[in-house]
C-alpha cells in the first residue's frame, strides 16, 4: 500500500463554506498533484508542485488554491464552495529520478469525495 | 498537445479468461512513456505497467502485458487469467520524456471499466 493519505474521505457541506482537503505522504516524494475526477470519468489535473514553495496550476481551471510549505504536505483549499465543486479529489505524489526528472509513476491517495449542497 | 483515446468505455470478461483493453494516442514527440493505471472500486489508483517508447520489447508484469505498436501509436493492455480482483477502471496515460524545460504531466484517457464475471 502507498503511504499517501487524504482526509476527509467524505465531506458534505453547504454552499459558501471554506474547506481544506488534506494530503500527506511519507515517501519523501518531491512532486505532488491534485486531480479532480467525477465518478467513472477521466482525471483532470488541477494543481501540482515540484517541491517546497513550488505550486503550479494544471490543465483544468479551478477556483481552489494549494500550498506546499512542507515536502510531505499538500493541502487544497476552496474559499467558498459551490455545488459545481461537487466531485472526487485525488491527491498523488511521485518521485523524481536521480537526475531530477519526472518519472510519471504516481502514487495515489484514496480520494476525498466532496458534496456541496 | 497529446491526446489519449480509450475507445471501450466498458468491457467484461469471464474469470480465468484473457481480455485486451485498447488505447491509442496522438503525439509529435519521439521519446515518451506510456502507462496503464488501475482504479478498483473505492480504492486507490495504482500503476499497473509502464513502457518506454524507445524500448521495442513489450513490458510485462506477471499477468499483465502490453502490445506497444509505436508506428500505429497503439498501446493495448492484455490481462491473462483474469481474476475478480481485476475488476476496476483502467486508465491509459502518456508522458513525454525529458527534453529540457516544459511541462511533464500525465495525459490520461477517459478510462475503461472492466468487470470480471465469476
Amino acid at each position: 500500500e502507498a503511504d499517501i493519505y487524504q482526509t476527509p474521505r467524505y465531506l458534505v457541506i453547504g454552499t459558501g463554506k471554506k474547506i481544506t482537503l488534506e494530503c500527506s505522504q511519507t515517501m519523501g516524494h518531491d512532486k505532488m498533484y491534485w486531480y479532480q475526477q467525477d465518478p467513472g470519468m477521466e482525471l483532470h489535473l488541477i494543481h501540482y508542485s515540484y517541491g517546497v514553495n513550488s505550486t503550479e496550476k494544471g490543465d483544468l481551471s479551478s477556483e481552489s488554491t494549494v500550498s506546499r510549505i512542507r515536502t510531505e504536505h499538500f493541502p487544497l483549499t476552496l474559499e467558498s464552495a459551490r455545488p459545481s465543486h461537487t466531485s472526487q479529489y485525488l491527491c498523488a505524489s511521485s518521485p523524481l529520478s536521480g537526475t531530477g526528472r519526472d518519472t510519471g509513476e504516481l502514487f495515489f491517495g484514496e480520494g476525498s469525495r466532496l458534496t456541496v449542497l | 498537445a497529446q491526446t489519449v483515446t480509450q475507445s471501450q468505455p466498458e468491457m467484461s470478461v469471464q474469470e480465468a479468461e484473457t481480455v485486451t483493453l485498447s488505447c491509442t494516442y496522438d503525439t509529435s514527440e519521439s521519446n515518451y512513456y506510456l502507462f496503464w493505471y488501475k482504479q478498483p472500486p473505492s480504492r486507490q489508483m495504482i500503476l499497473v505497467i509502464r513502457q518506454e517508447a524507445y524500448k521495442q520489447q513489450n513490458a510485462t508484469e506477471n499477468r499483465f502485458s502490453v502490445n506497444f505498436q509505436k508506428a500505429a501509436k497503439s498501446f493495448s493492455l492484455k490481462i491473462s487469467d483474469s481474476q475478480l480482483g481485476d475488476t476496476a477502471m483502467y486508465f491509459c496515460a502518456f508522458m513525454k520524456s525529458w527534453s529540457g524545460a516544459g511541462s511533464y504531466q500525465l495525459t490520461f484517457g477517459k478510462g475503461t471499466k472492466l468487470s470480471v464475471i465469476p
